[in-house]
């Protein structure tokens, strides 16, 4: 499954597919990309980050990948499973000096058994 | 490890009326964040604290004020409450930018201003 455009705020995919989520991020002078996970009642959790001189890179079951000449970031999961159902955030880091982050709407991942 | 706490988690304030939310890390992170999370959307940055003793301006300030205590506390204070404050408040902190900067988030407090 794969989440398309920016107003596409759910992602619902069947357990064991592959999960595409989306993000268009909006400054070109960011230089670094994080990917955050947040279960309900939940703070953002890191998942995966990625640094302007890169295209891709690879976690543990997470793919992030970065296309910088159309300013859009995308997070693949593997073989989703049902703990992975949560809203994912992209945020971007526009300093490189204080960390501030600015993030995305967020994308709802609803895994069916 | 406690990582970063937040107090209270839960909160009803009438308008008008002032608190302050606590955030403490116990990671020796320099950087500390305070962020708002309304339904639907992102988490929009309020104030920040690059270290102890300066805080600046994020996107979404008007309405709030800010103290860094010490390096480990960072508190935000509302000082006339109005509806439109009513949200999720997120403390966040990350350690001096090395090789990456990850912040680590607090549980969240849920504000409801009536």
């Amino acid at each position: 499954g794969e989440n398309v455009g920016l107003h596409l705020p759910t992602l619902s995919v069947q357990e064991g597919d592959n999960s595409i989520i989306n993000c268009a991020y909006s400054n070109s002078a960011s230089d670094y990309f994080i990917w955050y996970k947040q279960e309900s009642g939940k703070g953002p959790q890191f998942i995966i980050d990625i640094r302007s001189n890169m295209d891709k890179r690879q976690g543990q079951r997470v793919t992030v990948l970065l296309n910088k000449t159309v300013k859009h970031l995308s997070l693949q999961i593997a073989a989703t499973q049902p703990g992975d159902s949560a809203v994912y955030f992209c945020a971007e880091n526009l300093s490189g000096n204080t960390g501030k982050l600015i993030f995305g709407q967020g994308t709802t991942l609803q895994v069916k058994p | 490890n406690a990582g970063v706490t937040q107090t209270p988690k839960f909160q009803v304030l009438k308008t008008g009326q002032s608190m302050t939310l606590q955030c403490a890390q116990d990671m020796n992170h320099n950087s500390m964040y305070w962020y708002r999370q309304d339904p639907g959307m992102g988490l929009r940055l309020i104030y920040y604290s690059a270290s102890e003793g300066t805080t600046d301006k994020g996107e979404v300030p008007n309405g709030y004020n800010v103290s860094r205590l010490n390096k480990r506390e960072f508190s935000l204070r509302l000082e006339s409450a109005a509806p439109s404050q009513t949200s999720v408040y997120f403390c966040a902190s990350t350690r001096p930018r090395v090789a990456v900067e990850k912040a680590f988030f607090g549980q969240g407090t849920r504000l409801t201003v009536v």
